[in-house]
């Protein structure tokens, strides 16, 4: 069973910068397996913000931004607004001969 | 602009069959992309179900494969969920979303608003 592993929880001050770690249990991330972020809300949907590591949607404001750091996928917040609190989770594809994907356990982000 | 609803029960016995359909909007499922389903349980994370492209393809996810059924009607421009042999552990928020597969870029861009399954005699 893959686990994808995410901080469970983090705080920012207003302002600040934060970065969210993804790791995958069965090594290093790296970009085959196309890391997604997303944010979500209390009471919405998931909202699409990276995939494919760096590559933002169209709505993902500029200060959100993807990468690869130390073996792991990682969502930076630069400028951190209050508007940012929400839950954030990863996802990574796993190939081979049963494809699938996994999301992290996700990180409760609280700026205060 | 692309647009997904999720429609079906909010209450299932347990033991019996979750069904739910996505109806979608603002694109054709025959233009290339799959549908996705997800689900998370309350106050928990979100769970990867499975996907299915419009050929029909389907990947699963492994932990839910003995029990899911994915299917799509492209005439309807939709796609379904079919979980046998349910039990309170399947209580979740259901999400439909557009999965684009690796082919075009990866990302699961769009989703349904969600539909709660309650799992209950």
């Amino acid at each position: 069973q893959t686990v994808v592993t995410q901080e469970p929880s983090l705080t920012v001050s207003p302002g600040g910068t934060v970065t969210l770690t993804c790791a995958s249990s069965t090594g290093a991330v790296t970009s085959d397996y196309y890391p997604n972020w997303f944010q979500q809300k209390p009471g919405q949907a998931p909202r699409a913000l990276i995939y494919s590591t760096s590559n933002k949607q169209s709505w993902t404001p500029a200060r959100f931004s993807g990468s690869l750091l130390g073996g792991k996928a990682a969502l930076t917040l630069s400028g951190v607004q209050p508007e940012d609190e929400a839950d954030y989770y990863c996802l990574l594809h796993y190939g081979g001969a049963q494809p699938h994907l996994v999301f992290g356990g996700g990180t409760k982000l609280t700026v205060l | 602009q692309v647009q997904l609803q999720e429609s079906g029960p909010g209450l299932v016995k347990p033991s019996e069959t979750l069904s739910l359909t996505c109806a979608v909007s603002g694109y054709s499922i025959s233009n290339g992309y799959y549908g996705g389903w997800i689900r998370q349980p309350p106050g928990k994370g979100l769970e990867w179900i499975g996907s299915i492209y419009h050929s029909g393809s389907t990947y699963y996810n492994p932990s839910l494969r003995s029990r899911v059924t994915i299917s799509v009607d492209t005439s309807k421009n939709q796609f379904s969920l079919k979980l046998t042999s349910v039990t309170a552990a399947d209580t979740a928020v259901y999400y439909c979303a557009r999965d684009t597969g690796i082919t075009l870029g990866g990302t699961i861009d769009y989703w349904g608003q969600g539909a709660l399954v309650t799992v209950s005699s």
